[in-house]
């Protein structure tokens, strides 16, 4: 089985300051690792995901997080935020090559809420 | 727009009733995740299909049972309500190829249930 923490629930932030929401994880297997942003009343989207390959991953809007498989850890990063950046951002996992009853699931973190002031 | 599609939006019931949640996959997508959101529980796996076949359940209550259809679309069905159902519902929809591991799941916009 896996586990996420995600280490902050809130972190305010000033726009075009850097920020970095913190993801540890917990699993036995090999793990897929994945960041997911929720802007408020919307659905989930992909900012990246880690599958294989470069340890640092770029994502969308700026995004980069860096696989840390010896901490088990995923930490996501901007260098300079925006006031739209306001969200709440979820780390997640899933079991790589996995199958039987965990096939695919995604394990996700509590959330952080980032909020971003002008 | 993630291609997912979700239906109804927002669905308000009382304890007791039965709803079904319908979800819409992306075009091409084989594999159905459902998953509920809520304020004590956080975002929980549900239950997982891949092409009209049940392939893994998470915490899923024995009151909600969901289907893939032939055409992929997929329905949740909650019975027996109660209170402590009312959360968002999300689907999500990925290119999951069985033995390879998984892809990215793609979202819906969610299905808000409120139960009074």
């Amino acid at each position: 089985a896996q586990s996420v923490t995600q280490l902050d629930s809130q972190v305010p932030v000033f726009e075009e300051a850097p920020v970095e929401l913190r993801c540890n994880y917990s699993s036995s297997v090999s793990v897929y690792l994945f960041w997911y942003v929720q802007y408020p009343n919307q659905g989930l989207q992909l900012l990246l995901k880690y599958l294989s390959g470069s340890t640092l991953v770029k994502g969308i809007n700026g995004f980069e997080a860096e696989f840390n498989k010896s901490q088990t850890s995923f930490h996501l990063r901007k260098p300079s935020v925006h006031i739209s950046d306001t969200a709440e951002y979820f780390c997640a996992v899933s079991a790589a090559n996995a199958g039987g009853t965990s096939y695919g699931k995604l394990t996700f973190g509590q959330g952080t809420i980032l909020t971003v002031h002008p | 727009d993630s291609g997912v599609t979700q239906t109804p939006k927002h669905l308000i019931t009382a304890t007791g009733q039965r709803v079904t949640l319908r979800c819409s996959p992306r075009s091409g997508d084989l594999s159905v995740y459902w998953y509920q959101q809520s304020l004590d529980q956080g975002l929980q796996f549900l239950i997982h299909y891949y092409n009209g076949e049940e392939r893994a359940k998470g915490n899923i209550l024995e009151r909600f049972s969901a289907q893939q259809f032939p055409d992929l679309h997929s329905e949740l069905n909650l019975s027996s309500l109660e209170l402590g159902d009312s959360a968002l519902y999300f689907c999500a929809s990925s290119v999951v190829i069985l033995g390879q591991g998984a892809d990215t799941q793609y979202f819906g916009p969610g299905t808000r249930l409120t139960v009074l």
